[in-house]
């Protein structure tokens, strides 16, 4: 599985939008792109996964460019409820028998 | 739907007794069931792979023989820490592959603190 790199910790104020971005200079051609969301003592969540260009949901966004070496999570408006770790993974779309691996993830803060 | 259950949620046990841990997937089959563990602060760490109906693979560093796996049906795999010490104080997270659709699902997880 590709290596993927984040930064350690963001700090973000109520109702903005929060971007993280992810570095996967290794992603391979029919590696996927995932992003987990988890709240302390609970299991990780999916938020989003996308191959290429935009893919949006009620959560987030996701923005991949055309060499797909990188990737943005994007949260809108978010709130102190929004304050978790995010987890950005690569890999193949559906893991199967394949263990997901995390990295050390996102440590957003939302402040009031 | 897709859903993961762990049993407990929480325990607390003294040094010396084993504990057991069960991850159910409440409404699909999963053949295969992965065990982590997350120390605070830290991110998920992979234990092992369980597979219904054969022997766990462990990841390197995990001593089977501590840490003992069974997956005796489609819906259910135990983790279970022998002779628990405080280092083994840990959050222990299972994942579980839905068989028809190759995704997997994580569960609550389960917080155990070793006196």
């Amino acid at each position: 599985l590709a290596k993927t790199t984040q930064p350690i910790s963001m700090d973000s104020y109520e109702g903005q939008e929060v971007n993280i971005t992810c570095s996967h200079n290794n992603i391979a051609t029919n590696d996927y792109i995932t992003w987990y969301q988890q709240f302390p003592s609970q299991g990780p969540r999916f938020i989003i996964q996308g191959y290429k260009t935009k893919v949006t949901n009620e959560v987030a966004s996701l923005f991949i460019p055309a060499d797909r070496k990188s990737s943005t999570l994007s949260l809108p408006r978010v709130s102190l409820s929004d304050t978790a770790v995010y987890y950005c993974l690569v890999g193949p779309r559906n893991s199967g028998n394949t263990p997901l691996v995390f990295g050390k993830g996102t440590r957003l803060s939302v402040i009031a | 739907g897709a859903v993961v259950s762990q049993h407990p949620s929480w325990v607390i046990c003294k040094s010396g007794t084993s504990v057991k841990i069960e991850c159910r997937s409440l409404d699909f089959q999963a053949t295969t069931m992965f065990w982590y563990r997350q120390f605070p602060k830290q991110s998920l760490m992979l234990m092992a792979t369980s597979n219904e109906g054969s022997k766990a693979t462990y990841e390197q560093g995990v001593e089977k023989d501590k840490f003992l796996i069974n997956h005796a049906s489609l819906t259910l795999s135990t983790l279970t820490v022998t002779s628990a010490h405080p280092e083994d104080s840990s959050f222990y997270i299972c994942s579980a592959r839905r068989t028809s659709t190759d995704t997997q699902y994580f569960g609550p997880g389960t917080r155990l603190t070793v006196l």
